[in-house]
């Protein structure tokens, strides 16, 4: 079946724009993850979701950062007035219960973000 | 955020080689997970590990979860050039629905 896609792939702005980033979880997975990657590091958790309600915040670096997620499916994460420094690649990841409890998180291609 | 400590940051192999890389933690998780991310893809999950002391393998993969629960070791056998990626390690504090904390990576580049 179809896995996590994101869009846009690729997204250029200008330092102060917002920018929307959208992820489409694998039809049916309850929890959605964003994960941020700079270059050559690992993923920085920023937010979970179960349902549409978001137990974990914990690493959103700032207030210009904000996500939702409607309809238990689609989430949107929002970066107001963009800074260079928030150039990375965010990647989206979804999962659900399987057996013996498991919850295996199926990663999207991510969408790379630059900041001019 | 939180990162785990990853060695080596980068390996230069022969085909063939066998390669071992290891991941620390500060603090303790209950579940260990190894990821291989190849370029312009996200992770894709290699091995789950969730007792501590478990040696589990995945084809020419093993990797061990340590008996401290603040660290994890993966071994690939007889590499081939599909291998070539980054690796990833994660740590989960509880089994369930919660975040993952990553490791820096390890880059594998196979030399000709």
């Amino acid at each position: 079946g179809a896995g996590v896609s994101q869009s846009p792939s690729n997204k250029v702005t200008e330092k102060g724009k917002d920018v929307e980033l959208r992820c489409d979880p694998i039809s049916g997975h309850t929890a959605l993850y964003w994960y941020r990657q700079s270059l050559g590091q690992g993923l920085e958790f920023l937010i979970y979701f179960q349902g549409n309600s978001a137990p974990d915040k914990s690493g959103l670096p700032s207030d210009r950062f904000s996500a939702e997620r409607t309809g238990g499916s689609v989430s949107t994460l929002t970066i107001q007035r963009t800074q260079q420094e928030d150039s990375a690649v965010y990647l989206c990841a979804s999962s659900t219960p399987q057996g013996q409890g498991e919850y295996t998180q199926y990663f999207g291609p991510g969408t790379r973000l630059t900041v001019l | 955020g939180q990162q785990l400590n990853q060695s080596p940051q980068s390996m230069f192999i022969q085909e063939g080689e066998d390669v071992s890389m290891n991941c620390t933690s500060s603090s303790i998780f209950n579940t260990w997970l190894w990821y291989k991310q190849d370029p312009g893809e996200g992770p894709v999950l290699l091995i789950a590990l969730y007792k501590a002391g478990e040696l589990t393998s995945n084809g020419r993969l093993t990797a061990q979860f340590g008996i401290t629960r603040k660290d994890s070791f993966l071994n690939i056998s007889a590499s081939i050039p599909s291998d070539v990626g980054i690796y990833f390690c994660a740590g989960r504090l509880n089994f369930g629905n919660e975040k993952l904390t990553f490791g820096t990576g390890t880059r594998l580049t196979i030399i000709p």
